[in-house]
C-alpha cells in the first residue's frame, strides 16, 4: 500500500515532442506528490508538485495531471528539450510524515 | 544559500567495516532525511532527523544508524558493511520536516 507505481521504465522523445510519464499510488493518506528530476552525479532536485484537491497545476513546460478517483497522476513535459534528458521520479508523501515513497524511475531521453 | 553539502563523495570500503557519512543541511533548515539510492530498489527511505531526534524510520537493519547534532548536522553510520550496502546515500533537508526537501549530491559508497 505504500508503493507508488511508475511508468514507463525508459522513454525516449523526439526534441519539441510531449514527454508523458505515469504514476499511480495506492495509499489514500498520501497528500503531497512532488516530481523530482536527476541527473548523472546529482541529487534529485524538486521539479512540480501537486496536492491532491487540484487536478492540474502548470509550471512553464512541466505539467502535473492528477486524477484523485483513479489514484493515478502524470508529468507532461511539453516541447521536449534536449537539457530535459535525466532520470524522472514521481513521488507520495503524507505532510506530516515527511518520508517520500518514490517511483521506480523514468530514464527520459530528448533526441535532438 | 549553500545548498545540502555531503562528505565525503566517494568512499571505498571492504565488507564487515563500518561507515559513517556526514551531512549539513541547508542553512535553517532543522529536519534531515537520509535516502538509499541503489539500480535495484531504487530511492528507499532509510530515517528522519528534525531536532536531533528521529522522527521515522524506514525498513532497514539496525545495522543502518543515524544521529542529528545541535546544529541540524547529521551523520549516518553503517556497520558490519555488506556488499548489498553498495549505493548512493542521499541527504535531504527541509525546514519543518516536511514536503519540500532539498537533497544533497550523495555519498557513492563501494564495498569490496
Amino acid at each position: 500500500q505504500q508503493q507508488v507505481k511508475q511508468s514507463p521504465q525508459s522513454l525516449i522523445v523526439q526534441k519539441g515532442g510531449i514527454s508523458i510519464i505515469n504514476c499511480a499510488y495506492e495509499n489514500t493518506a498520501f497528500d503531497y506528490f512532488p516530481w523530482y528530476q536527476q541527473f548523472p552525479g546529482k541529487g534529485p532536485a524538486l521539479l512540480i508538485a501537486i496536492r491532491p484537491d487540484v487536478s492540474e497545476k502548470k509550471e512553464g513546460r512541466f505539467t502535473i495531471s492528477f486524477n484523485k478517483s483513479a489514484k493515478q497522476f502524470s508529468l507532461h513535459i511539453m516541447d521536449s528539450q534536449p537539457g530535459d534528458s535525466a532520470t524522472y521520479f514521481c513521488a507520495a508523501l503524507t505532510s506530516s510524515a515527511s518520508k517520500i515513497i518514490f517511483g521506480s524511475g523514468t530514464r527520459l531521453s530528448i533526441r535532438p | 544559500k549553500a545548498g545540502v553539502t555531503q562528505t565525503p563523495r566517494y568512499l571505498i570500503k571492504t565488507r564487515g567495516q563500518q561507515v559513517t557519512l556526514s551531512c549539513s543541511p541547508i542553512s535553517g533548515h532543522r529536519s534531515v532525511s537520509w535516502y538509499q539510492q541503489t539500480p535495484g530498489q531504487g530511492l528507499q527511505f532509510l530515517f528522519e532527523y528534525f531536532s536531533e531526534t528521529q522522527r521515522n524510520k524506514g525498513n532497514f537493519p539496525g545495522r543502518f544508524s543515524g544521529r542529528q547534532f545541535s546544529n541540524s548536522r547529521s551523520e549516518m553510520n553503517v556497520s558490519t558493511l555488506e556488499l548489498g550496502d553498495s549505493a548512493l546515500y542521499l541527504c535531504a533537508s527541509s525546514s519543518l520536516g516536511g514536503e519540500t526537501q532539498y537533497f544533497g549530491p550523495g555519498t557513492r559508497l563501494l564495498v569490496l
